[in-house]
C-alpha cells in the first residue's frame, strides 16, 4: 500500500513565475490538506481539500490555490512567486481530516 | 488563541535515557493531540496521538501524557536510542477547523 506521494521531489523558480505541485493521497483517503514548512519551522497550514471542493484555509494569500480531482489526488499552484515562498510543501492526507499522514515534500527554491 | 507553545528547542539526551518534549495551548476546541517525527529532507511521520478524554497513552517506548485542566501534554521517550534523533513536533487538530496547528518543533540528539 503506497503511502502519500507528491512531485516533483525538489524545483527552482525564478521571481514572478508560476509553479505546480502534486500530491497523490494514501489509499483510502479522501481529504487532502497543503502545509508550507520553512526551514527550522513547524509546518503552516495553506488549506484543505474534501469532495472537490477547498473546505478550509488558513493565512496565505490568493497567489495560492488548489483543486482536487474525483480519484483524490490534489494539486497546489503557487502564482507570482516571492523569495519568502521557497520552503518545503507538504502535503497529508486523511480520511475526514483528524490523522494526518504526510507525504515526503517539495523543496522549493525561489531564486 | 490557536497557538501550541512547545519546548524544549533543542535536546540531547544519552542512549537509554529519557527524553521529554512539553506543549501547551490555549484553544479549548482543540480535540486530538498528534505527535510527529520528521527527520531531515523528509516529511514528518506521524508517532502517536491522544484525545483529551483520555490522560496516558502508550505505544512501544512513546507515551503521551495529557493533563486536560491545565491544557498540557508531553512525549515522553523512553530508552532512547540514538535512531530516534529527530525533530518532534507536537501538534493540535479541532473537528470544526480540521487543519493541524504545530508547535515550533524539538531537535532530539541522543548521543551513543
Amino acid at each position: 500500500d503506497a503511502g502519500v506521494t507528491q512531485s516533483p521531489t525538489h524545483l527552482i523558480k525564478t521571481r514572478g513565475q508560476q509553479v505546480t505541485l502534486r500530491c497523490s493521497p494514501k489509499s483510502g483517503h479522501d481529504t487532502v490538506s497543503w502545509y508550507q514548512q520553512a526551514l527550522g519551522q513547524g509546518p503552516q497550514f495553506i488549506f484543505q481539500y474534501y469532495e472537490e471542493e477547498e473546505r478550509q484555509r488558513g493565512n496565505f494569500p490568493d497567489r495560492f490555490s488548489g483543486h482536487q480531482f474525483p480519484n483524490y489526488s490534489s494539486e497546489l499552484n503557487v502564482n507570482a512567486l516571492l523569495l519568502g515562498d521557497s520552503a518545503l510543501y507538504l502535503c497529508a492526507s486523511s480520511l475526514g481530516g483528524y490523522e494526518q499522514f504526510f507525504g515526503p515534500g517539495t523543496r522549493l527554491t525561489v531564486l | 488563541q490557536q497557538q501550541v507553545k512547545q519546548s524544549p528547542q533543542s535536546l540531547i539526551v544519552q542512549k537509554g535515557g529519557i527524553s521529554i518534549i512539553n506543549c501547551a495551548y490555549e484553544n479549548t476546541a482543540f480535540d486530538y493531540f498528534p505527535w510527529y517525527q520528521q527527520f531531515p529532507g523528509k516529511g514528518p511521520a506521524l508517532l502517536i496521538a491522544i484525545r483529551p478524554d483520555v490522560s496516558e497513552k502508550k505505544e512501544g517506548r512513546f507515551t503521551i501524557s495529557f493533563n486536560k485542566s491545565a491544557k498540557q501534554f508531553s512525549l515522553h521517550i523512553m530508552d532512547s536510542q540514538p535512531g530516534d534523533s529527530a525533530t518532534y513536533f507536537c501538534a493540535a487538530i479541532s473537528g470544526s477547523a480540521r487543519q493541524l496547528t504545530f508547535g515550533s518543533g524539538t531537535q532530539l540528539t541522543v548521543l551513543p
